[in-house]
Parts: C-alpha cells; structure tokens; sequence
C-alpha cells in the first residue's frame, strides 16, 4: 500500500478537464515537503511533469497545473487530448521514513 | 544529450544476488543526488534507494533495508544497486533517476529500467 493515496483511475472526453488528487499525511505533503508529479507510459521512463507543487519544467505544456493544500495535492489537465492517456503519479518526502515516497498512480484515459 | 542507462537485470533464484549498474551521460554525475525506483508488474512506482553526490547520504525504504547497497563511482559516472537475499516480490523493473535540487528535487531524468525477475 502506498504511502500517498491516489484514485486509481480518472477518464475524460477529448477537450475536457481531469484532476488527479494526492492525499498524504502529516509527515509528508502536510509536513511541506513539494508534491511532485510524473507521467508514465508503459515501456518508458516516467517524466517530470509539474515540480515544487505547481512549476512546470521546460516543453510541458501549460494544459498540465499543480496545486498542494494542507495534506493534500492536485494535479489538473485542461483540455484533454489522446497523447494525454498515460499512468500519473505523485511523489513527495516522508520525514518519518527519510525517504521519498509515490502515490499508488492514476490511470488517465481519454475516451 | 543527458542520460541515464541502466544494466545488469535477468532471471534469479530466489535468496540469489545480481548487481544493477547505471551510467550516467551528458551531465556533472558527481553534483547530483542518484535514486533508485522499481515498478513491479502492474504496480506503482516505488523508491527504492538515494545516495548524495559525494555518498554522505544513502538512504532505503524498509523493504530492502538490510538487502540492498547503493553505491556510486562519480569517475565512472556510474550508480550500482547491489541486490542479495532476493525475493519473488522484489521482480520489478529497476530505474534509476537523478534528484534535482534546481527543480526542488524532483527526478527530472530517468532511464528506461532494466527488468529483474526473481523466480526459481
């Protein structure tokens, strides 16, 4: 079981908004450690996709945001496209495990 | 180009050793942070091990404690995971992944993994 909860799966038609949520606890994302975010596609290595809750590194499009509040965090994507049907998943630090710890992923389709 | 590739998976027996490598390329490996995460099949992402760019930090997660060893040879520019006492539920995919504090230590790299499968 992972240390972050994260519904295992989310769908949205083609041009729609999504958000995956990220719950945590009081030693991680509550302890304000950054809420990182990665999309994964099988057979691929996973990509950083939103950085220090809400930053977007170079060539991700701005579809893709990030917000953390209290023991939580999110990650929305406007205007859904086919490309965007991927695995999502969360990361942060556990100060009580001194190590970082991911969320169970979400399985994004587009319909 | 910035990479990281890994090596050293296969087929092992259970209670059975193997040694994952991991060459860095097109960056200063010896500045930075190194991970190592495994995928089991049909599962998440999960942390397996950091160590600090001069080996001042390691750090496990409980479920390879006492099993595993990180270490890294920044001349090389190389990290090692070496893996003894395998067990069936350590078959994963193993990546490994550099920490960057520039992008508030995310792992902004990764490689493609290399599959390990402990089975008898």
């Amino acid at each position: 079981q992972s240390v972050l909860t994260q519904p295992p799966s989310v769908s949205g038609a083609p041009g729609q908004r999504v958000t995956i949520s990220c719950t945590g606890s009081s030693s991680d994302i509550g302890a304000g450690y950054d809420v990182h975010w990665y999309q994964h596609l099988p057979g691929t290595a996973p990509k950083l996709l939103i950085y220090g809750n809400n930053n977007r590194p170079s060539g991700v499009p701005n579809r893709f945001s990030g917000s953390r509040s209290g023991t939580s965090a999110s990650l929305a994507i406007t205007g859904l496209q086919a490309e965007d049907e991927a695995d999502y998943y969360c990361q942060s630090y556990d100060s009580s495990l001194s190590g970082s710890v991911f969320g169970g992923g979400t399985k994004l389709t587009v319909l | 180009e910035v990479q990281l590739v890994e090596s050293g998976g296969g087929l092992v027996k259970p209670g059975g050793s193997l040694r994952l490598s991991c060459a860095a390329s097109g960056f200063m490996f010896s500045s930075f942070s190194m991970n190592w995460v495994r995928q089991a099949p049909g599962k998440g992402l999960e942390w397996v091990s950091s160590i600090s760019s001069t080996t001042t930090y390691i750090y496990y997660a409980d479920s390879v404690k006492g099993r595993f060893t990180i270490s890294r040879d920044n001349a090389k520019n190389s990290l090692y995971l070496q893996m003894n006492s395998l067990r069936a539920e350590d078959t994963a995919v193993y990546y490994c992944a550099r920490d960057d504090p520039n992008v508030g230590y995310g792992f902004d790299i990764w490689g493609l993994g290399t599959m390990v499968t402990v089975s008898s």
